[in-house]
């Protein structure tokens, strides 16, 4: 079964709202990814991080590796319509290529014009 | 450049009929996973291939599901007989070679099993 523990579930917010999302895991994980899902479509990675304290912007999205390696945060400033979708938070637990990918169980995001 | 493709993007079958899932990762990933997505889930791996060798089918349900990737490319994940509770999102991805590769994924094919 899944190990990360992903929340909210789900949140609706107003156009220009910043939002914040988060990941956590009771074991060591030694990188976390953000992705997002729209409907119909894979999950498209929106950041990668790669060290325990690492702070990545993409555009208006912000996430964090937890210094404990074992949480995460997303954030996305002002956000737009186009921002609906699901977010899901992912990490390697292994330190070797293709060590296993474990997912989150999503945060479903609404965003009201 | 083409993503990954797969096909069919829908399928509705009985239950106990067989069902194939085809995949065509991005030309030159050498590494092809197959996950599944529940609904409201995020995707959980059935299967990884490195070139043509499946290196991690540890999730795999074996007494149904099958795959295979014999060229090294292009793959199909079989179930043979399909159940109710396989009802999901059936999730291709690619990536090529180095530690904690990005994975690209296909579309997805939606399995209904009635």
């Amino acid at each position: 079964g899944q190990q990360l523990n992903q929340s909210p579930q789900s949140m609706f917010i107003q156009e220009g709202e910043d939002v914040s999302m988060n990941c956590t895991s009771s074991s060591i994980f030694n990188t976390w990814l953000w992705y997002k899902q729209d409907p119909g479509e894979g999950p498209v990675l929106l950041i990668a991080l790669y060290k325990a304290g690492e702070l990545t912007s993409n555009g208006r999205l912000t996430a964090q590796f937890g210094t404990t390696r074992k949480d995460s945060f997303l954030n996305i400033s002002a956000s737009i319509p186009s921002d609906v979708g699901i977010y899901f938070c992912a990490g390697h637990q292994g330190e070797t290529s293709g060590s296993r990918l474990t997912f989150g169980e999503g945060t479903q995001l609404t965003v009201n014009p | 450049e083409a993503g990954v493709v797969q096909s069919p993007r829908y399928k509705i079958i009985e239950k106990k009929q067989p069902v194939a899932f085809w995949c065509n990762p991005i030309s030159g990933h050498n590494t092809l996973y197959w996950y599944l997505q529940n609904l409201g889930q995020g995707p959980e791996l059935l299967i990884r291939y490195e070139n043509e060798e499946a290196v991690d089918d540890s999730q795999l349900p074996k007494d149904r599901f099958s795959a295979e990737r014999l060229k090294g490319v292009d793959s199909t994940l079989k179930i043979q007989p399909a159940e109710l509770g396989d009802s999901a999102v059936y999730l291709c991805a690619s990536s090529s070679g180095g530690l904690y590769n990005e994975q690209f994924f296909g579309p997805g094919t939606r399995l209904t099993v009635l």
